[in-house]
């Protein structure tokens, strides 16, 4: 029973490049959420979706940063023309249908270390 | 604008000796709180969680102390072992987007044998 898969693992881009994280979530995990880390500061939600829905996306910054969770295949993290301040790690979490419960959990995954030169 | 704070960077105790790492918060829409532990190089693992209807939830060597009045909770682990040794993470939630986690900076806890 594979947990959330997260590649690469590190990511090293230079400034200007792209960065394209991919998240699979837990089998039967249908909800999907990011989240950035930064050094020395705890875990910053990005994005919530859904198999092809964007739920909230509050955290996101509004420029170069993009995320989709297609029908098939993994959940994609996008940054354009990255620079030295988006360098952190990048956790992917997911959870099984939501049901009126008081809270979901989500079960992380290794995370993607970006590393901007 | 940091809603949940742990003010202790980091925490060492002898293995064997109770475990106590504390956090705080400041919303008071937030109505349920967890607790995930992280090992380096690896995501955060859930550990315990509690809702704000209780003030204490048990699960094994781990406790989870809530004191809403002071915007407080604690994580009591009893004994502690050298494998316990990680990063802590404090985390909060509002019913209004049950899924938003609001995690605070963490905390290292080392148990040295």
């Amino acid at each position: 029973n594979a947990g959330v898969m997260q590649n690469p693992r590190h990511l090293v881009r230079r400034r200007g490049q792209e960065a394209r994280l991919r998240c699979s979530p837990m089998k039967g995990h249908s909800h999907v959420y990011w989240y950035r880390q930064l050094p020395e500061e705890g875990l910053k939600f990005m994005v919530y979706l859904q198999k092809e829905n964007i739920i909230d996306e509050s955290g996101m910054p509004k420029e170069r940063f993009s995320a989709e969770f297609p029908k098939e295949g993994p959940s994609i993290l996008r940054i354009q023309q990255v620079v030295r301040g988006d360098s952190a790690a990048y956790f992917c979490a997911s959870s099984p249908q939501t049901s009126g419960r008081i809270y979901n959990e989500q079960f992380f995954g290794p995370g993607t270390r970006l590393t901007v030169l | 604008d940091q809603q949940v704070k742990q003010n202790s960077p980091s925490l060492s105790v002898q293995e064997g000796r109770i475990s106590i790492l504390n956090c705080d918060y400041t919303n008071s829409m937030f109505d349920y709180f967890l607790w995930y532990k992280k090992y380096p190089a690896e995501g955060p693992t859930f550990l315990i969680s509690i809702s704000s209807i209780k003030d204490k939830n048990e699960d094994g060597r781990f406790t989870v102390f809530l004191n809403k009045s002071a915007k407080h909770l604690s994580l009591h682990i009893v004994p502690s072992q050298p494998g316990d040794s990680a990063v802590y993470f404090c985390a909060a939630s509002d019913g209004g987007s049950n899924y938003k986690l609001t995690f605070g900076k963490g905390t290292l806890l080392t148990v040295n044998p």
